[in-house]
């Protein structure tokens, strides 16, 4: 399994400019969420989703999208690019119900994708 | 969901227990206790979990006080690999998915 995977690594976007982060996971979870990590920071809670069609605000949800119209993708998607929307962004996912490994408490996390929005 | 409160940095040498402490006074019957890390800019690992007893798998120890306000992760044996940010985090079973991280401690493991 490739676990959780996240392009691009590295993105530079002018003020103002949209892009779609994509997320993809191939252990079947059920459960993916994003967060972004600005330095010397936690990570906070952007969006998640509990399946696919069902997505819910995190605790920073300004100025993000997010649809899930698959079990293995959610991609990210940033309206209108705003300097303090650099950060790293982090995708995560668990849960299967269909493995046979309720680790419903246990999320994988992506590589991250480092933004920079000048 | 609880907050939790870390020393923001500890050091340990290489070869003894690393011992992480966490206050989580306001934490509630149906909240469990996470350890996470991130190791420099990866993606956070699961460590490990709990809810009163004390608990263990291949990678550390975690005991939670008798009164749930506090808990200590223990990785008994620290390498070098060890050095990371430990994020402890309270959250229900069913908000797993949506962990709400603070700052962590950040651990350096000494040769």
């Amino acid at each position: 399994n490739a676990g959780v995977t996240q392009t691009p690594k590295f993105q530079v976007l002018k003020t103002g400019q949209s892009m779609t982060l994509q997320c993809a996971q191939d252990m079947n979870h059920e459960y993916m969420s994003w967060y972004r990590q600005d330095p010397g920071m936690g990570l906070r809670l952007i969006h998640y989703s509990v399946g696919a069609g069902i997505t819910d605000q995190g605790e920073v949800p300004n100025g993000y999208n997010v649809s899930r119209s698959t079990t293995e993708d959610f991609p990210l998607r940033l309206l209108s690019a705003a300097p303090s929307q650099t950060s790293v962004y982090f995708c995560a996912s668990s849960y299967s119900s269909t493995s046979g490994k309720l680790r419903l408490y246990e999320q994988y996390f992506g590589p991250g994708t480092r933004l920079t929005v000048t | 969901d609880a907050k939790t409160t870390q020393p923001p940095s500890m050091d340990c040498a290489e070869g003894r227990a690393a011992n992480l402490p966490c206050n989580h006074s306001t934490i509630s019957g149906n909240e469990y206790v996470y350890w996470y890390r991130q190791i420099h800019s990866q993606g956070p690992q699961y460590i490990i979990h709990g809810l009163k007893n004390n608990e263990t798998n291949e990678m550390a120890s975690l005991i939670i006080t008798e009164d749930r306000k506090s808990s200590t992760l223990i990785l008994p044996h620290a390498t070098l690999r060890d050095t990371a940010v430990y994020y402890c985090i309270v959250s229900r079973i069913q908000g797993a998915q949506k962990l709400v991280f603070g700052q962590g401690t950040r651990l350096t493991i000494n040769p």
